[in-house]
This record gives structure tokens, C-alpha cells and sequence, in this order.
């Protein structure tokens, strides 16, 4: 049990073009879910979270307006990056969690690289 | 102050060894969750072990145990038995909050490789 999935796993877009991530939780109902940044050989930073019905709050530092999050249902959370450019690749992960599910549980992750 | 610390960039270990990675953490909630995750180089994290704050005994699943040392706080993954498989990053973790408040701080991670 305890499966989360992400899609697409990898994205190659063009600069100033919108990339969707989704994320799903497939056995099991997410009524918080996150979205964290990785880059190369560095922990994970978290971007923000979103709960169920409710607008995500994010981290200090992370633009609202750049990176669109929505958590419709209690299986479905995306994440968009407007615009995208170089400087946005990176590694992004989302995990989901259960109301009363002690941990997290982390989708495979989704690497993007903006040319 | 950092919330998660863990000091060990990378480790090296012969298989069929224990191998402890360490881990302290820094926090004034009385109810907070510790949480050991690995990830290999596939990138997915992998959840490995959870200890609550309230909990008497030391968790443990399988070949991964936690040693929680609350006065101390820490909260070192020892693995015992080490297999190829084990070679990967390891993050140490804390949640803070409750219900839809909760919040995850990670440390800086261990690359452990494991030597045949």
C-alpha cells in the first residue's frame, strides 16, 4: 500500500513554455500533499504544501505565481511551472500523506530541463 | 539553528557490516516524528523507518533500527548486514505539527557505498 505516482517522470521543454506535473495517490486518500526541489547532490528543499480544498502554502522564497499548485481531490495534486527557464531544472518530487498516516510517501520524481 | 544535522557526507562500509549514520535534530515541540528515507540513484525516496517522539523502544524494521537517544536528541539509522544493495543517499527527517499542519525538515543526507 502507500503508492504515489508522478507524471510525467521526465520533461524537455522550451524556454517560456508551461510544464505540468502530476501527482497521484493511488491506494490511499492524500489530504496533505507536498512539492520539494531537489538539485544535484543536495537535500530536498521543500516548495510548499497543499491540503485538500485549501490554496497551497508555500515556502519563503518560492514564487506563487511560478509555480501553480492545486490539490483538487483527495488523489490528485499538480504542480505548474510557468514559464519555465533554465534556471528552473531541476529534480521535483512530490510526496502525499494520509490523515492519519505517520509519514510521507514520495512519488518517483520528475526531472526537468528547460533549454 | 538547523533542524536536522547529519554529519556524515559519505561513508564507506564492507558488506555483511553494521554501519551507523548519524543524525541529531533540534526542536522544542514535544510531539514531533523522526523518519530515516534512502534514496538510490534512481532518485525515488524510499521510506525506511519512523519513530515518534513519545515512543519507549527504539524502532526497528527489518536490518534498519533506529537508536533514539531523546536527551540527546538524536536519532542514528544503523543498518546491520550490509548489502550492495544498501549503496545510496540516506536523509534523516522531522515532522513538526499535527493533522494538516505538518511540516518535514531533512538533513543534508550520508552517501553510504557499500564495498563487496
Amino acid at each position: 500500500g502507500a503508492v504515489v505516482s508522478q507524471h510525467p517522470s521526465w520533461v524537455i521543454c522550451k524556454s517560456g513554455t508551461s510544464v505540468k506535473i502530476e501527482c497521484r495517490s493511488l491506494d490511499f486518500q492524500a489530504t496533505t500533499m507536498f512539492w520539494y526541489r531537489q538539485f544535484p547532490k543536495q537535500s530536498l528543499m521543500l516548495m510548499a504544501t497543499s491540503n485538500e480544498g485549501s490554496k497551497a502554502t508555500y515556502e519563503q522564497g518560492v514564487e506563487k505565481d511560478k509555480f501553480l499548485i492545486n490539490h483538487a481531490s483527495l488523489t490528485l495534486s499538480t504542480l505548474t511551472v510557468t514559464s519555465a527557464h533554465p534556471e528552473d531544472s531541476s529534480f521535483y518530487i512530490c510526496s502525499a500523506m494520509g490523515q492519519y498516516q505517520e509519514t510521507q510517501y514520495f512519488g518517483p520524481g520528475t526531472r526537468l530541463l528547460v533549454l | 539553528a538547523q533542524k536536522i544535522t547529519q554529519t556524515q557526507p559519505g561513508m564507506f562500509v564492507q558488506e555483511k557490516e553494521a554501519v551507523t549514520l548519524d543524525c541529531t535534530y533540534d526542536t522544542s515541540d514535544p510531539s514531533y516524528g523522526l523518519f530515516w528515507y534512502k534514496q538510490p540513484s534512481s532518485g525515488e525516496m524510499i521510506f525506511l523507518i519512523y519513530q515518534g517522539s513519545y515512543d519507549q523502544q527504539n524502532a526497528t524494521e527489518g536490518r534498519y533500527s533506529l537508536n533514539f537517544q531523546k536527551a540527546r536528541k538524536s536519532a542514528n539509522l544503523v543498518i546491520s548486514a550490509s548489502q550492495l544493495g544498501d549503496s545510496a543517499m540516506y536523509f534523516c527527517a522531522m515532522r513538526e505539527g499535527q493533522g494538516n499542519f505538518n511540516k518535514f525538515y531533512f538533513g543534508s543526507g550520508t552517501k553510504l557505498n557499500v564495498k563487496p
